[in-house]
């Protein structure tokens, strides 16, 4: 079956504008995790989505958002770019809620801001 | 917040030695979960550990919780090109959010 797909791969934003990911899961997850990945910070967990509804959040401020959609679709947004926003954002399914379950990574989008 | 920490952050090793990363916690771990991203790519689930004291093989790898759920380690045996990447572990805080590991960077010279 398909893994997870995200759009678009590669993406430069200019300081301030905004900036919506989009994230497809693998048939039948319901759940959608986002991380950001940085070379100095590493992994870290942004939010999850289940069944529409945001499950749990991390540590970032509220210019990130997401949201699920009823296909288990998911989009993050970026509010009013920062130079610290570059980074790889991935995004990961899995069966249930993310703890518990193995997440399925995509390949992550890689958000460059100018 | 917790912080699980890992150890060492790189390791260079010919083919052919083994190779072991750690996880650490202050705090006593949930469930860790295990993953590998090789150079450019996304991580990988390898295996999930959650009983104290756990120990689960997967070929060359060897996959330990330890007793007090405080630690867990990576052993690779006989390491091979192909084990190039860098390995993560992953906390689940208690069926929460997964807090990741800052990794361990493999690299194997042939």
């Amino acid at each position: 079956k398909a893994g997870v797909t995200q759009t678009p791969r590669y993406l430069i934003k200019t300081r301030g504008q905004q900036v919506t990911l989009s994230c497809s899961p693998i048939s039948g997850h319901r759940s959608v995790s986002w991380y950001q990945q940085t070379p100095g910070q590493g992994l870290q967990f942004l939010f999850e989505y289940f069944s529409e509804t945001q499950r749990n959040k991390g540590n970032f401020p509220g210019r990130f958002s997401g949201r699920q959609f009823s296909n288990s679709r998911s989009e993050m947004n970026v509010s009013t770019l920062e130079l610290g926003d570059s980074a790889l954002y991935l995004c990961a399914s899995s069966l249930g809620l993310a703890g518990g379950f193995e997440q399925y990574f995509g390949p992550g989008t890689r958000l460059t801001v100018t | 917040g917790q912080q699980v920490m890992q150890i060492p952050q790189y390791q260079h090793v010919q083919e052919g030695e083994d190779f072991t990363t750690y996880c650490n916690s202050s705090t006593t771990l949930s469930n860790i979960q295990w993953y590998k991203q090789r150079p450019g790519g996304h991580p990988v689930f390898l295996i999930q550990l959650v009983k104290s004291g756990e120990v689960k093989k997967q070929k060359r790898l060897t996959f330990q919780f330890g007793e007090a759920k405080k630690n867990s380690s990576l052993h690779i045996t006989a390491t091979q090109t192909t084990d190039v990447g860098t390995y993560f572990c992953a906390d689940d805080t208690g069926r929460r959010a997964l807090t990741f590991g800052s990794g361990t960077r493999l690299q194997v010279q042939p």
